[in-house]
């Protein structure tokens, strides 16, 4: 799997963007990237994955770089629940393996 | 929505004994995984679980550890002989088919005294 590389701190002003980078300079080809987040040692939430079209759904947005190298998730209105740990993960599609590996993520405060 | 869940939410158990944590997973899944988080570290995966036998194990899932659908809708981790280092949360988790999201479980906290 590639390795991702993540700020491991961010801070956001509660109803603005927040925008997470993630570096996945390695990235291969069949690799997607996927996000999950980590509120307060509850069990890690899925958020969006993608391969190497923009994708948004109802929690988030993601834009991957056209040379696939970065990524940023975009919270667009960031709410004090959105504090939490986010995990850039980049994998062959889950058919071509089992599990997910965790780095050390990127850990958002949002602030009133 | 449907949701893994996880018993019991917290256990203490003495150094030495055998714990048996459960998962119920989302109905129609047919992955199933265990990860654990100590304390202040990364999420680690422990097994990886499909068509009743064990698909993929990390270095930590070592002979202490067991994993057992005992029936269409239990999941279950043994850790036989538990130790100090076992401290942690462990999260289920599961998936529809493999081209699905991985959902997990609240956890279950384990603390061994």
């Amino acid at each position: 799997d590639a390795k991702t590389t993540q700020p491991p701190s961010m801070d956001c002003a509660e109803g603005r963007a927040a925008n997470l980078p993630c570096n996945h300079s390695t990235i291969s080809g069949n690799e997607y990237v996927y996000w999950y987040r980590q509120i307060h040692s509850q069990g890690p939430q899925y958020i969006i994955h993608g391969l190497k079209n923009n994708e948004t759904n109802e929690m988030a947005s993601l834009i991957i770089t056209e040379d696939r190298k970065s990524s940023t998730l975009i919270l667009p209105h960031a709410t004090l629940r959105d504090t939490a740990v986010y995990y850039c993960i980049v994998r062959v599609r889950l058919d071509a393996g089992n599990m997910l590996t965790f780095g050390g993520g990127t850990r958002l405060m949002v602030k009133p | 929505e449907p949701e893994v869940t996880q018993t019991p939410s917290h256990q203490v158990t003495q150094m030495g004994q055998e714990v048996i944590l459960r998962c119920v997973p989302i109905s129609n899944h047919l992955y199933f995984y265990w990860y654990r988080q100590i304390l202040g570290q990364k999420v680690e995966f422990l097994v990886s679980f499909y068509n009743n036998e064990i698909s993929e194990k990390s270095e930590i899932f070592d002979d202490q550890f067991s994993v057992e659908r005992p029936d269409g809708s239990n999941f279950t981790l043994k850790i036989r002989s538990t130790k100090l280092e076992d401290s942690a949360m462990y999260f289920c988790a599961s998936r529809e088919g493999k081209r699905n999201t991985i959902y997990f479980g609240e956890g279950s906290w384990l603390t061994v005294v």
